[in-house]
């Protein structure tokens, strides 16, 4: 069974880069049947979908946040990896991986890391 | 790029059946599968309805998910309420160039 398991810093100043890591057990992110995706959900809110991931290194980004965001793929790890620069308080937020099916459905979800963004 | 609203909040006595609905601003919400997911307080979201209407295994018959074109919404029905459905559920699509779209959020309480 798939497990995905979020890591990286609880806490980013204003202005710089935060940067997670999505570590992927059960499963390859090589696997060609997926795509690899980061979903996050400000404190009280509703989810915002980041953008994905194809192992082949293709990538598609929400268009808000798209000047802002790199996805990247370590398939010797078995990760994938979300910067998003330029941060501010409206950045603050649960930050979610996921894997993602082509018929656009996402399971299973990691549990999450709360990144807050304050100086 | 279009939203997808759904009511605040509903709730029920358990036993009942609970309709929530979810409605497409501007595209027809039969051209892109609709998902649903769940989500407990203080967990991550799980699928309960992937591809308009269809149920992953583990997922109970009390879920079922429909689409209609006629007002442009989605809906997920819980049948048979119990005390484990209270959560938020949010339905979820995709446009035709693959930006993923969720719905508002709505509160399900089972009275």
């Amino acid at each position: 069974q798939v497990q995905l398991q979020e890591s990286g810093p609880g806490l980013v100043k204003p202005s710089e880069t935060l940067s997670l890591t999505c570590t992927v057990s059960g499963g390859s992110v090589s696997s060609g049947s997926y795509y690899w995706s980061w979903i996050r959900q400000p404190p009280g809110k509703g989810l915002q979908w980041i953008g994905y991931m194809y192992y082949s290194g293709s990538t598609n980004y929400n268009p808000s946040l798209k000047s802002r965001v790199t996805i990247s793929i370590d398939t010797s790890k078995n990760q994938f990896s979300l910067k998003l620069s330029s941060v501010t308080a409206a950045d603050t937020a649960m930050y979610y991986c996921v894997r993602g099916y082509f018929t656009k459905w996402f399971d299973p979800w990691g549990q999450g890391t709360l990144v807050t963004v304050s100086s | 790029n279009f939203m997808l609203t759904q009511p605040h909040s509903v709730s029920e006595s358990p036993g009942k059946t609970v309709t929530i609905s979810c409605t497409r601003s501007s595209g027809s919400i039969a051209s892109n599968y609709v998902q649903w997911y769940r989500q407990r307080p203080g967990s991550s979201p799980t699928i309960v309805i992937y591809e308009d209407n269809q149920r992953p295994s583990g997922v109970p018959g009390r879920f079922s998910g429909s689409i209609d074109s006629s007002s442009n919404s989605a809906s997920l029905t819980i049948s048979g309420l119990k005390t484990e459905d209270e959560a938020d559920y949010y339905c979820q699509s995709y446009d035709s160039s693959d930006h993923f779209v969720f719905g508002t959020g709505t509160k399900v309480t089972v009275l």
